[in-house]
C-alpha cells in the first residue's frame, strides 16, 4: 500500500522559504511523477507543480519564479521550497502521486491523474 | 491558461435523488486528461474519475463522468450519506500545466 508522509514547519515569517518534505512508502520515487498541491482557506484546490521520476519540474506559471520541487532517491522523499511567502501563501499543502502517460509515450491511452495523497500539512505564513 | 469553471457552486440533494455537475473549460481539453475528485472536510481528495468517464479504483458504480472538448459533467446516480462534500474536476495540459475547477459542494437539502 503506498503512503505519503508531509513533513515541515506549521509556521513560517513573511520573505522567508516554505520548506516540506513528502515521504514516500511502498512505491520508489524513481518510478512516478509526483505533485505538490495546496488548499487556502476558502479557496479550492491549487496545483504547485510537479517532477519526474528523473527529477525535471514542472511548475504553476504564477509561482514558477519562487517554487523548486525536487527529489532524493536516496531517501525516497520529495521535497517543496517556496520563497518570499506571504499570508496568501497560508494553506493546507499535500502531496500526491500522479500517474502520468503523456501524449507521445501512450497515445491513444494517455493519462494524468493523482492517486495517491497525502493527509496533508497546514502551513501557516504569520510574524 | 485553462480556466475550468464548475457549476453550480452549491447542490442541495436529498439521498437516493441524482446530482449532475458541469464542468467548463476556456477552451478544448483533452479527454484523457480530465479528472474528477471529491473531498469531504478535514480528509484529502481522493480520485473519483480519470479519462473524463473511468473510474479509479474502488470507486463505486453510481459516479460516472462523460463530456468532451470543453463540457464535462460527473453524474451521481443516487446520492448516499457519505457523497455529501466538494468536488473538483482538474484538467492537465504540458504547457503551462495543470488547473483545478473551483469545486462544486453537494449539500444536504
Amino acid at each position: 500500500q503506498v503512503q505519503l508522509q508531509e513533513s515541515g514547519p506549521g509556521l513560517v515569517k513573511p520573505s522567508e522559504t516554505l520548506s516540506l518534505t513528502c515521504t514516500v512508502s511502498g512505491a520508489s520515487v524513481s518510478h512516478y511523477y509526483w505533485s505538490w498541491i495546496r488548499l487556502p482557506p476558502g479557496s479550492g484546490l491549487d496545483w504547485i507543480g510537479h517532477v519526474s521520476h528523473s527529477g525535471g519540474a514542472s511548475y504553476n506559471p504564477s509561482l514558477k519564479n519562487r517554487v523548486t520541487i525536487s527529489l532524493d532517491t536516496s531517501k525516497n522523499q520529495f521535497s517543496l521550497k517556496l520563497s518570499s511567502v506571504t499570508a496568501a501563501d497560508t494553506a493546507m499543502y499535500y502531496c500526491t502521486r500522479v500517474r502520468y502517460c503523456s501524449t507521445t509515450t501512450c497515445y491513444p491511452n494517455y493519462y494524468y491523474y493523482m492517486d495517491v495523497w497525502g493527509k496533508g500539512t497546514t502551513v501557516t505564513v504569520s510574524s | 491558461e485553462i480556466v475550468l469553471t464548475q457549476s453550480p457552486g452549491t447542490l442541495y440533494l436529498s439521498p437516493g435523488e441524482g446530482a449532475t455537475l458541469s464542468c467548463r473549460a476556456s477552451q478544448t481539453v483533452s479527454s484523457s486528461y480530465l479528472t474528477w475528485y471529491q473531498q469531504k472536510p478535514g480528509q484529502a481528495p481522493r480520485v473519483l474519475i480519470y479519462g473524463a468517464s473511468s473510474r479509479a479504483t474502488g470507486i463505486p458504480d453510481r459516479f460516472s463522468g462523460s463530456g468532451s472538448g470543453t463540457h464535462f459533467t460527473l453524474t451521481i446516480s443516487r446520492l448516499e450519506p457519505e457523497d455529501f462534500a466538494v468536488y473538483y474536476c482538474q484538467q492537465y495540459d504540458s504547457s503551462p500545466g495543470l488547473t483545478f475547477g473551483g469545486g462544486t459542494k453537494v449539500e444536504i437539502k
